[in-house]
């Protein structure tokens, strides 16, 4: 089955700088690449997502880029605010198999104000 | 818009105990799962259902069982409690349109197994 490793486990960084997390995978048909914001106490939500066929995508202060090649891809959150400290995690999932979802073990992002 | 609904949020049970770990869905979603989640081991999939009637192991499936008999609810059997199932389980429902999809998460159920 598919691997998702995630790098790092703890990022701590001062309000207003820029946040990357980085994530790869081994199975090359995995094709749609999730990322998650957890808070404390809830359930993971979708902040962005990728597929295969793009390299790159951004959403307001949040972007995320594919390598395919290499098969690893990151989330990048420039002018971080201290409601950006949650717990982050990546995902992988092949197009036949929706619902499957592989995750990364998370990101422990903390912003200091 | 209720989404997705887990309950109970907490529960504790004794070693040997059986309870059922309920999830209901209103968004009319093909695809259901249940993950674990553990300190430092991010989300592993026990199982998934593709649709009604239709359910397959994920990742962890010993010690859990499913069924799918309607669309809305999908919930989680744990027959013979043991310690290693303590953790946090997460219910989530997806949909796949085109190249257009997402999962969406419920609240999740506390655990502990003494």
């Amino acid at each position: 089955g598919e691997n998702v490793e995630q790098h790092p486990s703890t990022l701590s960084v001062q309000e207003g700088d820029s946040a990357v997390i980085k994530c790869t995978y081994s199975d090359s048909a995995s094709n749609y690449f999730p990322w998650y914001k957890q808070e404390l106490g809830k359930g993971p939500q979708l902040i962005i997502d990728i597929r295969s066929n793009v390299g790159e995508k951004k959403d307001q202060r949040i972007a995320v880029t594919l390598n395919k090649t290499a098969k690893h891809f990151s989330l990048h959150i420039t002018e971080t605010q201290p409601e950006d400290s949650a717990v982050y995690f990546c995902a992988a999932i092949r197009g036949s198999t929706l619902g499957r979802l592989y995750f990364g073990r998370g990101t422990q992002l903390t912003v200091w104000p | 818009n209720a989404g997705v609904t887990q309950t109970p949020k907490f529960q504790v049970l004794k070693t040997g105990q059986s309870m059922t770990l309920q999830c209901a869905q209103d968004m009319n979603h093909e695809y259901m799962s249940w993950y674990r989640q553990d300190p430092g081991m991010g989300l592993r999939l026990i199982h998934y259902s593709v649709g009604a009637g239709i359910t397959d192991q994920g990742e962890v499936p010993n010690g859990y069982n499913v069924s799918r008999s309607t669309t809305e609810d999908f919930p989680l059997r744990l027959l013979s409690a043991a310690p290693s199932q303590t953790s946090v389980y997460f219910c989530a429902s997806s949909y796949s349109i085109g190249a257009d999809t997402e999962a969406f998460f419920g609240q999740g159920t506390r655990l502990t197994v003494v």
